[in-house]
């Protein structure tokens, strides 16, 4: 059962670009919302982390949007450059104390000069 | 500060097999997990542990075993080995609560 669906599963774009990675949710009791990025070889890092009471979130270049209505957030990368290019999961996580990451499939993006 | 280990990086079994793969985290998390990823599919959750003595089974389960003895360690073992084993496996750890979670570097293990 698939808890978080990502999309989509491969991106590419020019330097510059804006790519965004769309991830759905069924589970409203969900509350904790991060994404992880992952370079080849590497295990995944927390790149940036949003809960519903927020509807955007920006980190530097990156700027998670959140629509609770529609169960469905997303990650925006402005002015996207080839060191971005890696693997980027959605996760959710239900609140209390200890508590199961649920990842999407994750995007492959790449970032061409 | 090691952070989370992982060993072996690279591991080929055949078919049945057993090993154990290792993991430590040095930051005293009392929630440790392990993921297996495949293509296509995401991360998916094996076993946790919320403390020492304390596990439970994740998504898929099925062919692994775990036990915490201490904070630090979180061994996953495979009893005997299948080609649908054949995965790259991460260890993660955290505090208690929705905080960030520190990943391995994994262990790729292909099962012949």
């Amino acid at each position: 059962q698939q808890q978080v669906k990502q999309s989509p599963q491969s991106l590419i774009v020019q330097k510059g670009g804006i790519p965004i990675i769309n991830c759905a949710y069924e589970n409203t009791a969900f509350d904790y919302f991060p994404w992880y990025q992952q370079f080849p070889g590497k295990g995944p890092a927390l790149l940036i982390a949003i809960r519903p009471d927020v509807s955007e979130k920006k980190e530097g270049r990156f700027t998670i949007s959140f629509n609770k209505s529609a169960k469905q957030f997303s990650l925006h990368i402005m002015d996207s450059q080839p060191g971005d290019s890696a693997t980027y999961f959605c996760a959710a996580s239900m609140p209390g104390g200890y508590n199961k990451l649920i990842f999407g499939a994750g995007t492959r993006l790449a970032v061409h000069p | 500060n090691a952070g989370v280990t992982q060993t072996p990086k690279f591991q080929v079994l055949k078919t049945g097999q057993s090993m154990t793969l290792q993991c430590a985290q040095d930051m005293n998390h009392e929630y440790m997990s392990w993921y297996r990823q495949d293509p296509g599919m995401g991360l998916r959750l094996i076993h946790y542990s919320v403390g020492a003595g304390i596990t439970d089974q994740g998504e898929v389960p099925n062919g692994y075993n775990v036990s915490r003895s201490t904070t630090e360690d979180f061994p996953l073992r495979l009893l005997s080995a299948a080609p649908s084993q054949t995965s790259v496996y991460f260890c993660a750890s955290r505090y208690t609560g929705n905080t960030e979670a520190f990943f391995g570097q994994g262990t790729r293990l292909t099962v012949v």
